[in-house]
């Protein structure tokens, strides 16, 4: 079956530590998104990218990276820079780049910090 | 700047009941919109969504919503709720004019009393 894939369910950070989190899709969609989930702000987006090897910013990028080196792969890396990583993170990847398409949401991945 | 708006953060109904979730955009172009449910734990699935044209969509579980330009608002409607349908919503909108981003709402959670 076609779908996104996130993993891990649960990761737990260490202060000063990076932790990169996983985001796999075989949906051959060409956007991938990133969207951080903190209780009573609804998603905010972290990157995104449209294209293999081309990435941008998107609101709350600070503390973050990304990489986008396959279609299939949008990893997220949580650096020692962010200073409050606790938050639900939620990868989401679109069939096109065009705005009015829906988004397809992987089922997320719990960062807390230890 | 854009901005999504849900009023309630908390809903409870009684089963069988009919239920509004509220949804209030400013957006300085013509806006796609979108209402997306998440179950604990869970990533976004897609209700429904309005791109153009009829301005009463229908979308998956039984529920619609009403786009009124008037108002700035795009209210999710069910008109009988199911125990099932407790979880947390959230109304997204984007517009071709800012790109590929979606704004979403912070949410309102949905609880049903039998």
């Amino acid at each position: 079956d076609g779908g996104i894939t996130q993993s891990p369910k649960y990761l737990f950070r260490k202060e000063g530590q990076n932790v990169t989190l996983s985001c796999e899709q075989n949906l051959n969609h060409d956007a991938m998104y990133w969207y951080r989930q903190d209780p009573g702000q609804g998603l905010r987006l972290i990157y995104y990218s449209q294209i293999v090897n081309d990435f941008q910013k998107g609101d709350i990028a600070e503390g973050y990276s990304v990489s986008r080196e396959k279609k299939e792969s949008f990893p997220l890396t949580v650096t020692s820079a962010q200073k409050n990583p606790t938050a639900f993170y939620l990868c989401a990847s679109r069939i096109g780049t065009v705005t009015n398409e829906k988004l397809f949401f992987g089922s997320g991945t719990q960062l807390s910090v230890l | 700047a854009q901005s999504v708006t849900q009023p309630d953060i908390h809903i409870t109904v009684s089963e069988g009941a009919s239920l509004e979730l509220r949804c209030n955009y400013s957006y300085g172009a013509t806006p796609y919109l979108f209402w997306y449910v998440q179950s604990p734990g869970q990533g976004l699935q897609l209700l429904l969504k309005y791109f153009s044209g009829d301005t009463l969509v229908q979308g998956i579980k039984g529920f619609e919503a009403e786009f009124k330009r008037s108002q700035s608002s795009f209210n999710l409607r069910k008109p009988s709720v199911h125990w099932s349908d407790a979880a947390e919503y959230f109304c997204a909108v984007g517009a071709w004019e800012y790109g590929n981003k979606l704004v979403f709402g912070a949410g309102t959670i949905l609880r049903v009393k039998s």
